[in-house]
């Protein structure tokens, strides 16, 4: 199946310092993306969809100044944890899917466990 | 408000028993239901249903689609201490402002002692 790479696996940062997650389709092109965020023991629950060339879409609830998402091209998209607090950290993943959206599975990257101390 | 339920919770059975897993929805505008299971770390894809009463197979499980009904369940039989995991019941929706946004439910945390 499609290939969808996450970087980094895991990141610890100070609070009030900024984190960057790419998310990367490997073999296929990927107009949309979107990211999520599990808490502990919890589901995961869509923060934005990530739209190549455009703005992304978040929903209710997401703060779109403190989780900055660009999408500059159709294999890469990025999320960026402004001014991080302890608050913010959490298991963060992306996933894309390759062709029509409708009729395909969406892939996920490996997830980003985000610490801030 | 689209919303995603899975039955039941977290579940423990023994190895070679048979598990049911369910999973129920609300929502509007759907166009298929994904199953995934989560080890540690990413989900990894199951099945994906979009039309009713047709079962899809695979080793050891299977799962089928009710749209009647708003629900789909996942079987697994003979299960092995490597199904231990959690699994995710996702609905895709069309529309709205997250164009094929994904749905989850709380997920059903699998426990499968030997």
């Amino acid at each position: 199946g499609a290939v969808v790479s996450q970087h980094p696996s895991r990141v610890i940062c100070k609070s009030g310092t900024s984190v960057k997650i790419e998310c990367r389709s490997l073999d296929f092109q990927a107009t949309t993306m979107f990211w999520y965020r599990q808490f502990p023991k919890k589901s995961l629950m869509l923060m934005a969809t990530s739209n190549e060339g455009s703005k992304a879409t978040y929903e209710q609830g997401v703060e779109k100044d403190k989780f900055l998402i660009n999408h500059a091209s159709l294999t890469l998209s990025t999320l960026t944890v402004t001014s991080a607090h302890p608050e913010d950290s959490s298991f963060y993943i992306c996933s894309a899917s390759e062709g029509a959206i409708w009729n395909t599975e969406a892939f996920f990257g490996q997830g980003t466990r985000l610490t801030v101390v | 408000e689209d919303k995603v339920v899975q039955s039941p919770l977290s579940l423990v059975v023994h190895e070679g028993d048979t598990v049911t897993l369910n999973c129920s929805y609300e929502v509007t505008n759907f166009r298929s239901l994904l199953w995934y299971k989560q080890e540690k770390k990413a989900p990894t894809f199951l099945f994906m249903l979009t039309s009713s009463g047709i079962e899809k197979k695979s080793g050891r499980l299977s799962s089928i689609l009710d749209k009647k009904e708003l629900f789909s369940i996942l079987n697994i039989t003979a299960t092995q201490t490597g199904d231990s995991a959690v699994y995710l019941c996702a609905v895709r929706v069309a529309g709205g402002t997250s164009y094929g946004k994904l749905t989850f439910g709380q997920g059903t945390i699998l426990t499968v002692h030997p």
